[in-house]
């Protein structure tokens, strides 16, 4: 029972430097989400994806590109790292958008330090 | 704007303690409320809701009643366990079918 698989768990980037953080799901969810986790700031939502095929901006959403690869794939890149988006990243699905009836599923997180 | 306070934490309690992790809202309309608990190392999971006024979920010992007219989902627990410690953290959704609105989290320890 993988659930949401997050890759890497670990990265340390320079400013400036690229990388992609890869996150996919098992359980068949139509809806896919990316987080950013900072101490006293709860989650705030980077981009989502209600369905394959479709991505839409969150609270977040500046410096950062997203994939909606397939249905189980949604990658999220950065594409020149800055000091402040060092935080923990999380992945999560829901069946549907309806987050009243279908809950989150999150994966275990990658912690990015840009330097 | 639409907002969610926590208590600060950390909340260190004793085993077999009453616990109460206090959360109020602030909202336009009338929102849907949901705690999520992070245990160390892991991703967030859903540990109850509340879809509308006077509404109670429960999950776990776990309990929230939904009190609109204080605006208020408060976590209790009668009797708390080591393994009860985690980040807890409450979150309310409205209009957007997308987008929580998240507490800061609440840390809690539970020494044997």
């Amino acid at each position: 029972n993988a659930g949401v698989t997050q890759t890497p768990k670990f990265q340390v980037l320079k400013t400036g430097q690229s990388m992609t953080l890869q996150c996919a799901q098992d359980m068949n969810h139509n809806s896919m989400y990316w987080y950013r986790q900072d101490p006293g700031m709860g989650l705030r939502l980077i981009y989502y994806s209600a369905s394959e095929g479709t991505t839409d901006k969150g609270e977040v959403p500046n410096g950062y590109n997203v994939s909606r690869l397939n249905k189980r794939e949604f990658s999220l890149r950065l594409e020149s790292a800055a000091p402040s988006q060092t935080s923990v990243y999380f992945c999560a699905s829901s069946v549907m958008g309806g987050l009243y009836n279908s809950p989150l599923h999150f994966g275990n997180g990658t912690r990015l330090t840009v330097t | 704007g639409n907002s969610v306070t926590q208590m600060e934490g950390p909340v260190t309690l004793s085993e077999e303690a009453f616990l109460t992790i206090n959360c109020t809202y602030t909202a336009t309309g009338y929102p849907s409320l949901f705690w999520y608990v992070q245990y160390p190392g892991e991703g967030l999971q859903l540990l109850l809701k509340a879809t509308k006024a006077d509404d109670k979920g429960s999950n776990k010992g776990f309990e929230a009643t939904y009190r609109k007219e204080t605006t208020s989902f408060h976590l209790e627990k009668g009797s708390v366990q080591v393994s009860d410690s985690a980040v807890y953290f409450c979150a309310l959704i409205m209009d957007s079918n997308y987008q929580l609105i998240w507490g800061a989290g609440t840390k809690l320890i539970i020494k044997p």
